[in-house]
């Protein structure tokens, strides 16, 4: 079945420690994103890329960095310049063409201790 | 400012009775528009979109949902709630001419009592 994973599901880091996050997608699709999810916030864009090998900033990239050596994947690193990086987060694939929705997997939950 | 504005925090309905959760955008444009539905501790699933045509849209799990243009909203319905439907609904709205950079709202979060 296609789809996006994302893993782990749950993740508890000490303060001060950068940890990554995994996000694959077999969908075949260029575009990927990162989203941060606060309660009663909706969706904050964090980083997007449309190709292998580019990415752009999002709404909310500072403390966060990306990279996209593959077109299945789209790693999201939350480094320790990041001041409140407990939260929800969220990655989500689409189509190159227009108005193609957002696929999105399942979720990591980030707890920093 | 493009924004999307879901008025509506919470909402709470009995089971089986109707609901409508409420959007309205601000755009320069007539944009693609969008519902999803979050479970808890889960991703989102598209319930159903507007790129053009019949102004009613129907999506999956029996919902549907009106673009009015000159109130610039696009409001989800359906007419039975179920249990099942307990869940965070997210509207969006994004540019005809590209895929990325949805504009999101807050969400509603939809409660049913028995």
């Amino acid at each position: 079945d296609g789809g996006i994973t994302q893993s782990p599901k749950y993740l508890f880091r000490k303060e001060g420690q950068n940890v990554t996050l995994s996000c694959e997608q077999n969908l075949n699709h260029d575009a990927m994103y990162w989203y941060r999810q606060d309660p009663g916030q909706g969706l904050r864009l964090i980083y997007y890329s449309q190709i292998v090998n580019d990415f752009q900033k999002g709404d909310i990239a500072e403390g966060y960095s990306v990279s996209r050596e593959k077109k299945e994947s789209f790693p999201l690193t939350v480094t320790s310049a990041q001041k409140n990086p407990t939260a929800f987060y969220l990655c989500a694939s689409s189509p190159l063409t227009s108005g193609g929705e957002q696929f999105f997997g399942p979720g990591t939950r980030l707890t920093v201790l | 400012a493009q924004s999307v504005t879901q008025p509506d925090i919470h909402i709470t309905v009995s089971e089986g009775a109707s609901l409508e959760l409420r959007c309205n955008y601000s755009y320069g444009a007539t944009p693609y528009l969008f519902w999803y539905v979050q479970s808890p501790g889960q991703g989102l699933q598209l319930l159903l979109k507007y790129f053009s045509g019949d102004t009613l849209v129907q999506g999956i799990k029996g919902f549907e949902a009106e673009f009015k243009r000159s109130q610039s909203s696009f409001n989800l319905r359906k007419p039975s709630v179920h249990w099942s439907d307990a869940a965070e609904y997210f509207c969006a709205v994004g540019p005809m001419d590209s895929n990325y950079q949805l504009i999101w709202g807050a969400g509603t979060k939809l409660i049913i009592k028995p």
